[in-house]
């Protein structure tokens, strides 16, 4: 089953605006991860936040994390055309019983016009 | 490094026949996952290894599928028979010090059974 829910599907937007995806989830988890898909190309690790972070950094990329809402942002500043891709959240988790695994949401769309 | 290598890229087989995907890990990496992703239930993880010894293997769908690590280098996941229902993109991707932290992902293989 999913666990993270990713928020809009699809996100359209002019170059040089702002982008916010979100997620949520169900579980507890040990930390939180975006990722980045090319249209037929792989998934590409952005940032990781641990469960005792509330808020990372990294180049234009900018992750929250509220563990009492189970919601996390991701915001992409000063958009470019060529971060037009999917982007998903996966969540690490732990269920009760089974192994830690790692659960995708099914991503959002974002398409950056010049 | 050249990152993961899964081969073939494209896959189309009838239903019936037996299909081989495989899959070469970022050397030093030690953990190991195929995942398959389709447009209806996105990214699902199939089984993943630790130090070549599979550890979860819960995913995979059903007894079709089988999946191997003979060695740190290299992995294969089995389908057969195949049937049209197992169309979709298989992602190998590898991980270092078995956890769930930052994935590499190849290319994947874009499966069709007829």
């Amino acid at each position: 089953s999913q666990q993270g829910e990713e928020d809009p599907q699809a996100l359209s937007i002019q170059e040089g605006e702002n982008a916010t995806m979100n997620c949520s989830y169900k579980t507890s988890i040990n930390n939180l991860q975006w990722y980045r898909q090319n249209s037929g190309r792989g998934l590409v690790h952005l940032i990781l936040i641990r469960s005792n972070e509330r808020e990372k950094h990294s180049g234009r990329l900018r992750v929250t994390l509220d563990t009492s809402k189970k919601s996390s942002s991701l915001l992409i500043t000063a958009s470019r055309a060529a971060d037009t891709a999917s982007y998903f959240c996966a969540t690490d988790a732990m269920p009760p019983g089974g192994y830690s695994t790692l659960t995708f949401g099914k991503g959002t769309m974002l398409l950056v016009s010049p | 490094d050249a990152g993961v290598i899964q081969s073939p890229r494209h896959e189309v087989t009838e239903m019936g026949q037996e299909v081989t995907l495989r899959c070469k890990p970022i050397s030093g990496h030690n953990s190991l996952f195929w995942y398959r992703q389709t447009m209806m239930r996105g990214l699902e993880l199939l089984i993943y290894f630790n130090n070549n010894v599979p550890i979860d293997d819960s995913g995979m769908p059903e007894d079709r599928f089988s999946a191997k690590m003979p060695n740190a280098s290299f992995s294969t996941l089995k389908i057969q028979p195949s049937e049209p229902r197992d169309s979709a993109v298989y992602f190998c991707a590898s991980s270092f010090g078995g956890t769930h932290e930052k994935l590499f992902f190849g290319s994947g293989t874009q499966l069709s059974v007829l």
